[in-house]
């Protein structure tokens, strides 16, 4: 049974690096989301792609920050020019298309330490 | 906007105690419920969900209920164990043109000892 992965696990950058995150869905899942958890929160939702369209971006997601899904199956997230505050773990989840109550399926995520 | 609200942490119990976590929603219409699992190091794990007014989610012994009238979804358990410690969220996912994306509450810490 394979579920959510992402790579990589941790990532350590210094301030003013561009970074990339990686997120593959369950096998048949047509639906793809990013969330950003910072310490003591809850997580945030950053964007959505149903196959490779991207439907809807959250106003925390400044244009330093783009995510694609190209082929409707894995997808990237990408920081440019990263700042301290980038630093959180950023969760990638899944479920599939049809009804709209099927439960979002998470992976472990990125943690992001900017320096 | 839709919003969650769960009872500050931490929460600390001993084995065998019964747990229960607050949780109260806004939303309009008619949001699906939900309570994910947070072990340390690792992602989110559904723990249970309820998707209209008075559904029961159960699963390993954690229970909620959705109470639309009071706006709530409370998690209950009659018998904490070790294992049980993590944190704990609420969410809910909205009916209508937002009905994909989760809006999360802060988290709940339980520890609980032996």
């Amino acid at each position: 049974d394979t579920g959510v992965s992402q790579d990589p696990r941790h990532k350590i950058t210094k301030r003013g690096q561009n970074v990339t995150f990686r997120c593959d869905p369950i096998s048949e899942h047509n639906r793809l989301y990013w969330y950003r958890q910072t310490l003591g929160q809850g997580p945030e939702f950053l964007t959505y792609f149903q196959n490779e369209a991207q439907l809807e971006k959250s106003r925390l997601l400044s244009d330093r920050f783009s995510a694609e899904r190209p082929k409707g199956s894995f997808s990237t997230l990408e920081i440019q020019r990263t700042e301290q505050g980038d630093s959180a773990m950023y969760l990638c989840a899944s479920s599939p298309g049809g009804r709209d109550n099927q439960p979002q399926h998470f992976g472990d995520g990125t943690r992001l330490s900017i320096l | 906007g839709n919003s969650v609200t769960q009872m500050e942490g931490p929460v600390t119990l001993s084995e065998e105690a019964f747990l229960t976590i607050n949780c109260t929603y806004t939303a309009t219409g008619y949001p699906s419920l939900f309570w994910y699992v947070q072990y340390p190091g690792e992602g989110l794990q559904l723990l249970l969900k309820a998707t209209k007014a008075d559904d029961k989610g159960s699963n390993k012994g954690f229970e909620a209920t959705y109470r639309k009238e009071t706006t709530s979804f409370h998690l209950e358990k009659g018998s904490v164990q070790v294992s049980d410690s993590a944190v704990y969220f609420c969410a809910l996912r909205g009916s209508g043109g937002s009905n994909y994306k989760l809006t999360f509450g802060k988290g709940t810490l339980l520890t609980v000892n032996p």
